[in-house]
């Protein structure tokens, strides 16, 4: 089957640095992606990796590691506003094409 | 401005009667899809659609449906058969910009009562 691990919870402090790791089991990959998500709200889109390396967009930080199956996203310099739920996101093939598999997500806080 | 609906963002059924969901996008893309999200959960997917006239099950397809008689329209049909279909439902669609970015509607949060 597929699935991806990613922690439940992950709480840090205002203008810190922190790191969400995602971890996959699929066959067919092509990609990982990172979606945020407020309460209430619909996801949006944050990166996504197709190669190995890292991808950098402003204080968001994707990498990917497809050996190890393996992918996280580095948050800089943290605002209150990005307390949010974080979701990687695998691309995979499927018999109609391809389709996106979604993590459980990681609910960060961000305390003052 | 492009983008995607969803409409109603809530609503309200009793259990045993059937109710179609609405997804339209002006984005001219192919690619488009439903999820299902329960409190606290991941978004599941349920069914997804290529291109027009074309469709494929996602991971938890039963009791729903779906058609795809236009390219802007995607809408979802919850049936009686879903045994617990209060959940909050997002409809996303994709480009071929080659990032797999996902565009999601704003939801609708069904509730069976």
């Amino acid at each position: 089957g597929q699935s991806l691990e990613q922690p439940s919870e992950v709480t840090a402090v205002e203008g810190a640095i922190v790191q969400i790791n995602c971890t996959y089991q699929t066959s067919g990959f092509y990609g990982l992606s990172w979606y945020q998500q407020h309460d209430g709200g619909a996801p949006t889109f944050l990166s996504y990796n197709a190669l190995d390396g890292l991808e950098e967009t402003g204080r968001f930080s994707s990498f990917l590691s497809r050996s190890d199956s393996y992918g996280y996203l580095l948050l800089q310099e943290l605002q209150m506003k990005d307390s949010a739920s974080y979701f990687c996101a695998v691309r995979v093939a499927d018999t109609g094409g391809f389709k996106t598999i979604f993590g459980a997500g990681t609910r960060l806080f961000v305390k003052a | 401005d492009g983008g995607i609906t969803q409409s109603p963002k809530y609503l309200f059924r009793k259990e045993g009667q059937n109710v179609t969901l609405s997804c339209e996008q002006n984005l001219n893309h192919d690619a488009m899809y439903w999820y299902r999200q329960d409190p606290g959960q991941g978004l599941r997917l349920i069914y997804y659609s290529q291109i027009v006239n074309d469709f494929q099950k996602g991971d938890i397809a039963e009791g729903y449906s779906v058609s795809r008689e236009k390219k802007e329209s995607f809408p979802l049909t919850v049936t009686s058969a879903q045994k617990n279909p209060t959940a909050f439902y997002l409809c996303a669609s994709t480009g071929t910009s080659g990032r797999n970015e996902q565009f999601f509607g704003p939801g609708t949060r069904l509730t069976v009562l």
